[in-house]
């Protein structure tokens, strides 16, 4: 079945640095890909998306390049703020069939000092 | 504020029990769905409606069942509860069925089985 395999964490940061989450992905199909993110005590907020092989999501200064040939979509910031400090998911929409929610990675926890 | 909300925003309850939780999707959203997340299994997708209709099934128990009302509003009901099923639970509502349709998460209820 699907899957989404991205690095756990708690990845921690001095502000201002560069930012990568590595997330790769198995799935028949074309999946579209997504990127969530949670703040403590909060839902889930759509970060951003990629619907085709090569498309370019991107949000406040976060991108992510959706990758069929290495079934990746690393989401990258050039220069991460305290503000930024939250769980991050990674995440696929299959489109081959079967159940039709989310397919969600386990998040990565991010924390961003000062 | 992504206009999903839910009821009751905590709930604790004794092994054995039977509770509902309730979802008021976004204004117009036809799709509703639940998930679970917990600490050792991540966020797990349960179960989608679209305009009523069970749509897909993820890992969802036999003691759990949903449902969705012409108004659009979803219940998901949790019965025989066991320790194990503490978790935070999700709704989330799109605009569409399938593919790289946004979903919208609501804040959650978080599920204290004692």
């Amino acid at each position: 079945g699907d899957s989404v395999t991205q690095m756990e964490g708690p990845v921690t940061l001095s502000e201002e640095a560069f930012l990568t989450i590595n997330c790769t992905y198995t799935a028949t199909g074309y999946p579209s890909l997504f990127w969530y993110v949670q703040y403590p005590g909060e839902g889930l907020q759509l970060l951003l998306k990629a619907t085709k092989a090569d498309d370019k999501g991107s949000n406040k200064g976060f991108e992510a390049t959706y990758r069929k040939e290495t079934t990746s979509f690393h989401l990258e910031k050039g220069s991460v703020q305290v503000s930024d400090s939250a769980v991050y998911f990674c995440a696929l929409n299959g489109r081959g069939g079967g159940a039709d929610g989310l397919t969600f990675g386990k998040g990565t926890h991010l924390i961003i000092q000062p | 504020d992504s206009g999903v909300t839910q009821t009751p925003k905590h709930l604790i309850t004794a092994t054995g029990q039977r509770v509902t939780l309730r979802c008021s999707p976004r204004s117009g959203d036809l799709s509703v769905y639940w998930y679970q997340q917990s600490l050792d299994q991540g966020l797990q997708f349960l179960i989608q409606y679209y305009n009523g209709e069970e749509r897909a099934k993820g890992n969802i128990l036999e003691r759990f069942s949903a449902q969705q009302f012409p108004d659009l509003h979803s219940e998901l009901n949790l019965s025989s509860l066991e320790l194990g099923d503490s978790a935070l639970y999700f709704c989330a509502s799109s605009g569409a069925g399938t593919g790289g349709t946004e979903a919208f998460f609501g804040q959650g209820t978080r599920l204290t089985v004692v």
